[in-house]
């Protein structure tokens, strides 16, 4: 069946350095690859995506990359700051045939914290 | 103002009871989901609720446990049946192409823990 692995499982940075957290997927048929922060007792909240037709995309300090060939994505988070920690989850899109269902897959998550 | 919400927000189960969780959308939605979320875990896709019609559901999740109704595109319900504490999780609604064309958006989620 679909997986998607994420690594690491939990990251320490000091505030101002960079963060990057890698996901690979399975399904071939994937074309949508989200990525979402989820605070403590909160819903996740999307932070960034990207879609199969595009290598990279940044908003601000977050950027993510995708590479289609190797089935690999990553987060990366350039001058970190203490609020950035959360728990930061990739997700990868379910597809079937041409289009798509809607569902995600969802990597094991990334306990990120940043030190003041 | 909320543009999903759930009810409830939390609740404490006596074990073989069951509880309904309603999800409610501001506008309407065509594909409307529900996760699961165990203690310190990822988030797992339950089923995906049809708009009148049964619910499909995902490998692991059966409607006897779980079922789901879609009444019309701005709301649905879980009821997780036949409680035990492995029932313990956090259920969350989720819509598809709310605010853009492919972004999933997350209800608040529903605390459910089982004694």
């Amino acid at each position: 069946g679909e997986n998607v692995e994420q690594h690491p499982s939990t990251l320490s940075v000091q505030e101002g350095d960079s963060a990057v957290i890698k996901c690979t997927y399975s399904d071939s048929a994937s074309n949508y690859f989200p990525w979402y922060k989820q605070e403590l007792g909160k819903r996740p909240q999307l932070i960034i995506d990207i879609r199969s037709n595009v290598g990279e995309k940044k908003d601000q300090r977050i950027a993510v990359t995708l590479n289609k060939t190797a089935k690999h994505f990553s987060l990366h988070i350039t001058e970190t700051q203490p609020e950035d920690s959360a728990v930061y989850f990739c997700a990868a899109s379910i597809g079937r045939g041409s289009g798509n269902t809607g569902k995600l897959i969802f990597g094991q998550g990334t306990t990120l914290q940043v030190k003041p | 103002s909320a543009v999903i919400s759930q009810k409830p927000s939390r609740d404490i189960c006596q074990r073989g009871t069951s509880l309904t969780i309603q999800c409610q959308v501001d506008s309407q939605v065509t594909m409307m989901f529900w996760y699961r979320q165990q203690p310190g875990q990822s988030l797992t896709l339950i089923a995906t609720a049809n708009q009148g019609s049964e619910a499909t559901y995902e490998s692991g999740f059966v409607i006897d446990k779980f079922p789901i109704s879609r009444p019309n595109l701005t709301f649905s319900t879980l009821t997780v049946s036949n409680l035990s504490p492995e029932d313990s999780s956090i259920y969350l609604c989720s819509v598809w192409g709310l605010f853009n064309e492919n972004e999933q958006f997350f209800g608040p989620g529903t605390r459910l823990t089982v004694l």
